[in-house]
């Protein structure tokens, strides 16, 4: 079974500042989900990554099949980033989606 | 409007008592799945579906049953819930194989069993 490790599990910005998310995973995988849950709200799917580098506005997300890792960044942060952001990997074999357990982002102003 | 609509949002019930979470979709997508939300142990996996009549096992599937007869319906019943289940509950679909496809999830149901 694949295990997902987010770090930080609270990270607390500045609105402006570049944020990191980071995701490791433990068994090699076909796809890697980037998703945002606002508090009190549905989960939006940001990306989906397989290889390589997404762009979104001011999100980034990235994969590294080698060491097995993600990163999401967001340049100038702004208070409406603020939520729970979970990384999700799809096995090779199996359809099964396995989550980390998230990442709660809070961007004062 | 593309989405994924779950019914009821909230439910409040009692053990035992049999219960049915509708999601259906208007995407035409293949694969749905469904998953329950707990403080500290994130989203799992409860039951997914490749297709009309296709439906396996989860991280989570036990006290839950799924039907697909309809590629646009994947309720999920609790036949004699139990406190344990109390959670948060979310319904997704994609298209073609799930893993490697974006997922498009409802608002969430929030289940609390007495």
């Amino acid at each position: 079974k694949n295990e997902v490790e987010q770090s930080p599990q609270n990270l607390t910005a500045q609105e402006g500042e570049f944020i990191t998310i980071n995701c490791s995973y433990s068994v090699g995988i076909s796809a890697l989900h980037w998703l945002q849950q606002h508090p009190g709200g549905g989960i939006v799917s940001l990306f989906m990554l397989s290889s390589g580098k997404k762009k979104h506005g001011r999100l980034i997300a990235t994969i590294n099949i080698q060491e097995k890792h993600s990163s999401l960044h967001i340049t100038a942060s702004h208070p409406r980033d603020s939520a729970v952001y979970i990384c999700a990997v799809a096995g090779g074999s199996n359809y099964k989606l396995t989550f980390g357990k998230g990442t709660l982002l809070t961007v004062n102003p | 409007e593309a989405q994924v609509t779950q019914n009821p949002r909230y439910l409040i019930t009692v053990t035992g008592k049999k219960l049915t979470v509708t999601c259906s979709q208007n995407m035409n997508h293949e694969y749905m799945s469904w998953y329950r939300q707990d403080p500290g142990l994130g989203l799992r996996q409860i039951y997914y579906s490749m297709n009309v009549e296709v439906t396996d096992k989860g991280d989570v599937p036990e006290g839950y049953k799924v039907s697909r007869k309809e590629k646009r319906n994947f309720p999920l019943i609790l036949e004699s819930p139990s406190p344990n289940q109390t959670s948060l509950y979310f319904c997704a679909s994609s298209l073609g194989r799930g893993f490697n496809q974006p997922q498009h999830f409802g608002d969430g149901t929030r289940l609390s069993i007495l």
